[in-house]
């Protein structure tokens, strides 16, 4: 069955960078696209950013454009989330989910989240 | 920008059915925008419930259902049950790639 697992959160001092992972297994990664989603302390869910399949198409929430990179790994199976100048606002559940197909397809199944707390 | 909008609180009696409803703060909701619904309790992991306006996920019981009720998309639950007091999202596709969850509904049973 699918399976994705968060990993690499933890607590940052503001103003530095963190690299998140997700490994996938149970399906096909190379053919679908995959998004990130977080959630802060208390509050909803907020879309962060998806991935094509091959990588070659990226699209960000406004919220994170410019500090937040997106990439993967298909040869390792595994999406990645490049987090720089981290702000206390970005303390959250970090969650990657697998869309049902391309990146203009909903999201369909989700890891357990890896939390990121920003704090001096 | 456009916002995505959800009830902030729904109440249901066990059995009893209720309808939440996704809309956009300008314009409507249809099948071009994949509204799908998400079921989360507190301390879990999002659980997808609807995808794709009426399509059910895996193991997904029939009592949860998924349309577009004039402009807005809607989840219905028929027969309420206790188990189903949660926080409910829906999300939108926004074009050029760009997804946006509405701010979510508590739905309590009792």
């Amino acid at each position: 069955q699918v399976q994705l697992v968060e990993s690499g959160g933890g607590v940052v001092q503001p103003g530095r960078s963190l690299r998140l992972s997700c490994a996938a297994s149970g399906f096909t990664f190379s053919s679908y696209g995959m998004h990130w989603v977080r959630q802060a302390p208390g509050k909803g869910l907020e879309w962060v950013a998806v991935i094509s399949y091959d990588g070659s198409d990226k699209y960000y929430a406004d919220s994170v454009r410019g500090r937040f990179t997106i990439s993967r790994g298909n040869s390792k199976n595994t999406l990645y989330l490049q987090i720089n100048s981290l702000r206390p606002e970005d303390t959250a559940v970090y969650y990657c989910a697998k869309a049902a197909r391309t990146v203009t397809t909903p999201l369909q199944y989700w890891g357990q989240g890896t939390l990121v707390t920003v704090s001096s | 920008q456009t916002v995505v909008t959800q009830e902030p609180s729904f109440s249901v009696s066990p059995g009893g059915t209720v309808t939440l409803t996704c809309g956009l703060s300008s314009g409507s909701v249809s099948t071009s925008s994949y509204p799908s619904w998400y079921q989360q309790t507190p301390g879990q992991a999002p659980r997808t419930l609807i995808y794709n306006t009426n399509t059910r996920s895996s193991g997904v019981p029939d009592r949860f259902s998924g349309s577009i009720l004039g402009n807005k998309a809607a989840l219905t639950i028929t027969g309420a049950r206790a188990v189903d007091e949660s926080d409910y999202y829906c999300v939108l596709y926004m074009d050029s790639g760009i997804w946006v969850f509405g701010g979510g509904t508590k739905l309590t049973v009792l």
